[in-house]
């Protein structure tokens, strides 16, 4: 089945600074998202994005199917965007949502 | 909309006992999903319906696990006799099919499970 690796595994960053979270899968996808798991548990939904780019306030998101990745920007992060960011895919013969072992961030003021 | 309701939202039991967790998935749509999250295991999908019935329940860890779906709008997930090994967080999901495409899957709050 379809593999879904995250990188970086963990960050840690000052209040204000921007980062880059990166996705790679290895098949084609009809379905790409990203959740952000807040310190309470909760998986919230960022991206629906199988293709193209997308942006939501300070979040942006960019999938490049062909070259089988997707990128999670966060710019002029804050506190409260703490928490696992998690990657998962849906390949073309399943109906299985396939989850990345995420990014855990940490932003300090 | 509610979203996907979950309850109850924690539950402790005691080893032996049984637990019923229960799903309301968003309205009108037709795949519904269970999962398990453990700092061991990240996140595994257990089993997921599409139109009430069960489709592959090859994450189902053991007989002890059972899920039911009878109706668009309730499913149930049993862990009978419970184990302390089952405590978890347990997902819900649910998601709505267009044409051939799935679209995006929502998630519910969660159970977080204790079993003592």
């Amino acid at each position: 089945g379809i593999q879904v690796e995250q990188s970086p595994p963990d960050l840690i960053l000052q209040e204000g600074a921007n980062s880059t979270l990166r996705c790679n899968f290895s098949d084609s996808v009809n379905n790409l998202q990203w959740f952000h798991q807040n310190p309470w548990g909760q998986l919230i939904n960022l991206f629906y994005i199988p293709s193209g780019t997308k942006q939501n306030g300070r979040l942006s998101a960019t999938t490049v199917a062909t070259e089988r990745y997707s990128l999670l920007y966060i710019s002029s992060s804050q506190t409260t965007d703490s928490g696992v960011y998690f990657c998962a895919a849906r390949s073309y013969n399943t109906d299985k949502l396939i989850f990345g072992t995420g990014t855990r961030l940490q932003v300090f003021p | 909309d509610a979203g996907v309701i979950q309850s109850p939202r924690h539950e402790v039991t005691e080893m032996g006992q049984e637990v019923t967790l229960r799903c309301k998935p968003i309205s009108g749509h037709d795949y519904l999903f269970w999962y398990r999250q453990t700092m061991m295991r990240g996140l595994e999908l257990l089993i997921y319906f599409n139109n009430n019935v069960p489709i592959d329940d090859s994450g189902m860890p053991e007989d002890r696990f059972s899920a039911k779906m009878p109706n668009a709008s309730f499913s149930t997930l049993k862990i009978q006799p419970s184990e302390p090994r089952d405590s978890a967080v347990y997902f819900c999901a649910s998601s709505l099919i267009s044409g051939r495409i799935m679209n995006e899957q929502f998630f519910g709050p969660g159970t977080r499970l204790t079993v003592l």
